[in-house]
């Protein structure tokens, strides 16, 4: 069994100021990792995504995450946010042995909210 | 990238009335989908698996009896909440996948019973 651990349930930034959002993760096998958003009343959008290979993945709207497996995290980190990003932020893990087409463990979600 | 389509968006009816919610991958074939609940303010919660042409995979503590779900085709999962109760409304939320990919969701579906 896998658990996700989203320390923050909000973080308020000042536009274009950078930010992280922490994701900590506890599983007895290797898992693949993701980062989804959500606007209001929507579903969600995928970010981006770990599965092997180089531990900096870089996503879609400016962000990245680096995997860390001895501190098992995968923190979300823009430069320089803006409005736009206010939203909902999940981070969640699935089996890697079941492959991507696995359920998804999701954290409880960080609320991101840019100011002007 | 992939699109995936939930229909309808809102839907408001009385309490005891049967409703169903349509997920459908628009431009690939979904081997598998899920079907998620999220409360206000929370996380989304796995309510079922469903493969293609076979019984759906409830979670523990889902009654499979109240919410039904069909996988009739590779880019169709249907969700009907039986005889709904003020209880039942919440946000449901499909996603469809199939090997190797990840999960691609919907927009989400507001059941609100009066």
């Amino acid at each position: 069994a896998q658990s996700v651990t989203q320390l923050d349930s909000q973080v308020p930034v000042f536009e274009e100021a950078p930010v992280e959002l922490r994701c900590n993760y506890s599983s007895s096998v290797s898992v693949y990792l993701f980062w989804y958003v959500q606007y209001p009343n929507q579903g969600l959008q995928l970010l981006l995504k770990y599965l092997s290979g180089s531990t900096l993945v870089k996503g879609i709207n400016g962000f990245e995450a680096e995997f860390n497996k001895s501190q098992t995290s995968f923190h979300l980190r823009k430069p320089s946010v803006h409005i736009s990003d206010t939203a909902e932020y999940f981070c969640a893990v699935s089996d890697l042995g079941t492959g991507t087409a696995s359920k998804l463990t999701f954290g409880t979600g960080t609320r991101l909210q840019v100011t002007l | 990238g992939a699109v995936v389509s939930q229909h309808p968006s809102r839907v408001i009816c009385k309490s005891g009335t049967s409703v169903k919610i349509e997920c459908r991958s628009l431009d690939f074939q979904a081997t598998t989908m899920f079907w998620y609940r999220q409360f206000p303010k929370q996380s989304l919660m796995l309510m079922a698996t469903s493969n293609e042409g076979s019984k759906a995979t409830y979670e523990q503590g889902v009654e499979k009896d109240k919410f039904l779900i069909n996988h009739a085709s590779l880019t169709l999962s249907t969700l009907t909440v039986t005889s709904a109760h003020p209880e039942d409304s919440s946000f449901y939320i499909c996603s469809a996948t199939r090997a190797n990919q990840p999960q691609h969701f919907g927009d989400g579906t507001r059941l609100s019973i009066l």
